[in-house]
């Protein structure tokens, strides 16, 4: 039983690059989120899905596009790489509602050069 | 914008000592989690409280819901080195699938 997967664990990118950060589960929860954590700023929330077809807006979305085409997976993707965007940047899944977040990845940290 | 403060940021305690972590906000919240994160590693999920005035035990950390579900508390009695990491409160707005994060309170336990 895995939990949530996270690929890559380390990315390096030239600023403009693109890429996709992926996440994957296998506890079948409806409740997916993305989040970045910076330091001396805790986690936040850049998109999240409450359902397969289903996303929605965080706090701090612009620059990152996601899709829930599966109730499994729920990639991330950086269109066009800024510096701004270096951090480390984890998926968490929940049963919904009060318990959003139960469980989260192990993390990717992202440097944009 | 709902914001969450944690207090202290940081705290470098003795191993036996006892410590309250704190977490407010003005706005209130369906629910509130508490994490701990250790370096390289997720956070993890400590607890959920829902109902205001709530107090939930886990060994020898007490967790509390304030009656206005604005804010909580975290105490640790006897701290042991095993208990050092970064701890993170979070709550979950009313609409019930947001959840914002306080920047974390960073425990160093000294043997």
């Amino acid at each position: 039983n895995a939990g949530v997967t996270q690929t890559p664990k380390f990315q390096v990118l030239k600023t403009g690059q693109s890429m996709t950060l992926q996440c994957a589960q296998d506890m079948n929860h409806e409740y997916m989120s993305w989040y970045r954590q910076d330091p001396g700023m805790g986690l936040r929330l850049i998109h999240y899905s409450v359902g397969a077809g289903i996303t929605d807006q965080g706090e701090v979305p612009n620059g990152y596009n996601v899709s829930r085409s599966t109730t499994e997976d729920f990639p991330l993707r950086l269109l066009s790489a800024a510096p701004s965007q270096t951090s480390v940047y984890f998926c968490a899944t929940g049963p919904g509602h009060l318990n959003t977040e139960a469980f989260f990845g192990q993390g990717t940290r992202l440097t944009v050069v | 914008t709902q914001l969450l403060e944690q207090s202290p940021q940081f705290l470098s305690i003795q191993e036996g000592e006892n410590l309250t972590v704190y977490c407010n906000s003005s706005s209130v919240f369906s629910s509130l989690q508490w994490y701990r994160q250790e370096p390289g590693e997720g956070p993890v999920l400590l607890v959920t409280v829902v109902t205001g005035g709530e107090v939930k035990k886990l060994k020898r950390l007490t967790f509390q819901f304030g009656d206005a579900r604005k804010d909580s508390s975290l105490h640790i009695t006897a701290a042991q080195p095993g208990d050092t990491g970064l701890y993170l409160c979070a709550g979950v707005n009313t609409g019930g699938f947001k959840t914002i994060f306080g920047a974390g309170t960073r425990l160093f336990v000294k043997a």
